[in-house]
C-alpha cells in the first residue's frame, strides 16, 4: 500500500529565506511517481513539480528544487528566496504505476511567509 | 484553455439528504478522479473513471457513487449525508487511466460541502 508522511505541520519563515519541506514515502512498486502540490487559501490544488522513480537527476524549476533520495525514500522540496505569495499548504503525493492513477497524499505542511 | 471546472462552489445540506457534485475535465482529458479533503488533512481518493468505466475506488461506503458521461464530465453522488461528509470535494483530470512519466493530474477548485 502506498503511504506518504509529512512530519512537520506548520513552518514559518521570513521573506527571502529558503524553506525545505520533508516527505517520506512507502511503496512496494519499483516504478512510481512523486508530486508536490500547493493549496492556497482558495482551496484549489496547484501542481508544482514531479519526479519519476527512474529519473536520474534532481532538478530545479525557477525557485523550486527537489531532492529525491531513493535509499531513504525521501522526496524533499525547497522554495528558494520565499515570497509572501508562497504562503499556502504544500502536499507531497505518491502514485504507483499500475491499475489506476490514485494519488496518496501526506497531511500537508502549512507554510507561512512573514514579510 | 479552461482548467478543470466544478460546480457548485459551495453547498449546504442537512443530514440524510442527497447531493450531486459535477466536474468537467480539461479538454482532451479522458480520466476524472474524485477526492475528499476534510479540514486539516490531505485529500483522500474516492473514485477514478476513465472512458466511462470505474478504474479505482477508495475506502468509502456505498453511499458514495459516481459516473462519467460520454463528454468525459463526471458526477459524484452522496446519499444519506452524514455530518462527517462535510469536506472539500476535489475533482482531478488527466489524459489516461494511470500515471505515466508525463501524465499528471490537474485539480479543479473544489466544492465545499457542509452538512448540518
Amino acid at each position: 500500500a502506498q503511504k506518504v508522511t509529512q512530519a512537520q505541520t506548520e513552518i514559518s519563515v521570513v521573506e527571502k529565506e529558503d524553506v525545505t519541506l520533508d516527505c517520506v514515502y512507502e511503496t512496494r512498486d519499483t516504478t512510481y511517481y512523486l508530486f508536490w502540490y500547493k493549496q492556497p487559501p482558495s482551496g484549489e490544488l496547484v501542481f508544482l513539480i514531479r519526479r519519476n522513480s527512474f529519473d536520474e537527476q534532481n532538478e530545479i524549476s525557477g525557485r523550486y528544487s527537489w531532492n529525491f533520495q531513493k535509499s531513504t525514500s525521501s522526496f524533499n522540496f525547497t522554495i528558494t528566496a520565499s515570497q509572501v505569495v508562497d504562503s499556502a499548504v504544500y502536499f507531497c503525493a505518491l502514485s504507483e504505476a499500475e491499475g489506476n492513477n490514485r494519488l496518496a497524499f501526506g497531511k500537508g505542511n502549512q507554510v507561512v511567509v512573514i514579510p | 484553455d479552461a482548467g478543470v471546472t466544478q460546480s457548485p462552489t459551495h453547498l449546504i445540506k442537512t443530514r440524510g439528504q442527497h447531493v450531486t457534485l459535477r466536474c468537467s475535465p480539461i479538454s482532451g482529458h479522458k480520466s476524472v478522479s474524485w477526492y475528499q479533503q476534510v479540514l486539516g488533512q490531505g485529500p483522500q481518493f474516492i473514485f477514478q473513471y476513465y472512458e466511462k468505466e470505474e478504474r479505482g475506488r477508495g475506502n468509502f461506503p456505498d453511499r458514495f457513487s459516481a459516473r462519467q458521461f460520454p463528454n468525459y464530465s463526471s458526477e459524484l453522488n452522496v446519499n444519506a449525508l452524514l455530518l462527517g461528509d462535510s469536506a472539500l470535494y476535489l475533482c482531478a483530470s488527466s489524459l489516461g487511466p494511470w500515471t505515466t512519466s508525463t501524465d499528471t493530474q490537474y485539480f479543479g477548485p473544489g466544492t465545499r460541502l457542509t452538512v448540518l
